[in-house]
């Protein structure tokens, strides 16, 4: 699976828009991009996945560039409780394979009230 | 519907004991996996399952075992508790394909 590089840490303030930006210039074709958080001492959380186009669910948004190269996550309106390590995760998906998740350092974002 | 849960919550082991941390989920999901998580280190994948009586190994199996009788559960036995087994073990399953669902994690102490 590709390698990601994601900010040790980020600010952002009650009610803005938090973007969380991930590179993975060696993503290959089959491969998809996933974002995971971790609130203190709990189990990751599933956010959202993509493979080429932008999506976006009930939580956020996920924006990857044309390349694939690189993603961002967007949280339109971070609250408090929205302060966590949010991890991005690159993985070539299979139906009978380990599907691991391979979990990096992550960004720690701290949503400042 | 509770999804994915985990028991004990918090367990102290001496080296050298045996034990089983359970994983339960009502999902019906088929994918069943066991991760563990030290500090610094992120998550690594113990043991997984594709299915009822399917299990395979994945990143660091060495002192577990496993076993799915059921859809439901998927429990990681303990042979011989080490020092180096101190660490939070989550359980997590997958939805068809991409979402997985983590439990709140085991808190084992080896001593």
């Amino acid at each position: 699976d590709a390698k990601t590089t994601q900010p040790p840490s980020m600010d952002c303030a009650e009610g803005r828009a938090a973007n969380l930006p991930c590179n993975h210039s060696t993503i290959s074709g089959n491969e998809y991009v996933y974002w995971y958080r971790q609130i203190h001492s709990q189990g990751p959380q599933y956010i959202i996945h993509g493979l080429k186009n932008n999506e976006t669910n009930e939580m956020a948004s996920l924006i990857i560039t044309e390349d694939r190269k690189s993603s961002t996550l967007i949280l339109p309106h971070a609250t408090l409780r929205d302060t966590a390590v949010y991890y991005c995760i690159v993985r070539v998906w299979s139906s009978g394979s380990a599907r691991q998740l391979t979990f990096g350092s992550g960004t720690q974002l701290t949503v400042l009230p | 519907n509770a999804g994915v849960t985990q028991t004990p919550k918090f367990q102290v082991l001496k080296t050298g004991q045996s034990m089983t941390l359970q994983c339960a989920q009502d999902m019906n999901h088929e994918y069943m996996s066991w991760y563990r998580q030290d500090p610094g280190m992120g998550l690594r994948l113990i043991h997984y399952s594709v299915g009822a009586g399917i299990t395979d190994q994945g990143e660091v199996p060495n002192g577990y075992n496993v076993s799915r009788s059921t859809t439901e559960d998927f429990p990681l036995r303990l042979l011989s508790a080490a020092p180096s087994q101190t660490s939070v073990y989550f359980c997590a399953t997958e939805r068809g394909a991409h979402e997985q669902y983590f439990g709140p994690g085991t808190r084992l102490t080896v001593t």
